[in-house]
């Protein structure tokens, strides 16, 4: 079956650091771009960040560059996400996602089901 | 940055109703236009790519059109298991760069 399952979110003070993992099952995690993209309660989805089959192409929204890294581990078929720098903007439902392509500009045909972020003091 | 607008934002339909929601790009971005159906409390999920191509398993009532700057999703004959949300999702830019849209939530009338 193919899965992603993320970790890693809770609830964090604002300024501090945060980082999410998601573990990919099913399909060979090293031939596919993979995606953060977060919803804040209530609110419409926002892509986050992407990263490439060899991590060659990343990019990041204007609203997180330069706080948060993305990056994956494919020996791990895992993909990471260290936020720094928290605000309570960040606040949001984190979703993992899969490319349909290696490169990382496609659809996302597969998603993980969340973890949730909060920042607050 | 490329921005993406939809509308209209809600919309009351009842079963068997078509329906149609447009989705427009603040540039060309070719074919590069995807769609995608949340319902509540549960992830998004695929349904058209590059515009009008239908995603595996998704039912035909389904459909995308358009290119450029305007597209936009049909929904033949809307069943109980469609009232969810809807967004359109631009993958036009490199290195990876993605904006969805607001989002369109079809209800029950």
């Amino acid at each position: 079956e193919v899965q992603l399952v993320e970790s890693g979110g809770g609830l964090v003070q604002p300024g501090r650091s945060l980082r999410l993992s998601c573990a990919a099952s099913g399909f060979t995690f090293d031939d596919y771009a993979m995606h953060w993209v977060r919803q804040a309660p209530g609110k419409g989805l926002e892509w986050v960040s992407g990263i490439s089959w060899n991590s060659g192409s990343i990019g990041y929204a204007d609203s997180v560059k330069g706080r948060f890294t993305i990056s994956r581990d494919n020996a791990k078929n895992s993909l990471y996400l260290q936020m720094n720098s928290l605000r309570a903007e960040d606040t949001a439902l984190y979703y993992c996602a899969k490319d349909r392509y290696g490169s990382g500009s496609d659809a996302f045909d597969i998603w993980g089901q969340g973890t949730m972020v909060t920042v607050s003091s | 940055d490329i921005q993406m607008t939809q509308s209209p934002s809600s919309l009351s339909a009842s079963v068997g109703d078509r329906v149609t929601i447009t989705c427009r790009a603040s540039q060309s971005i070719s074919s590069y236009l995807n769609w995608y159906q949340q319902k509540p409390g549960k992830a998004p999920k695929l349904l058209i790519y590059a515009a009008s191509s239908l995603q595996s398993g998704v039912p035909s009532r389904f459909s995308g059109s358009g290119s450029g700057t305007d597209f936009t999703l049909t929904i033949s004959s809307l069943q109980p298991e469609d009232f969810a949300t809807y967004y359109c999702q631009q993958s036009y830019s490199t290195p990876p760069l993605f904006t969805f849209g607001p989002g369109t939530k079809v209800d029950i009338k």
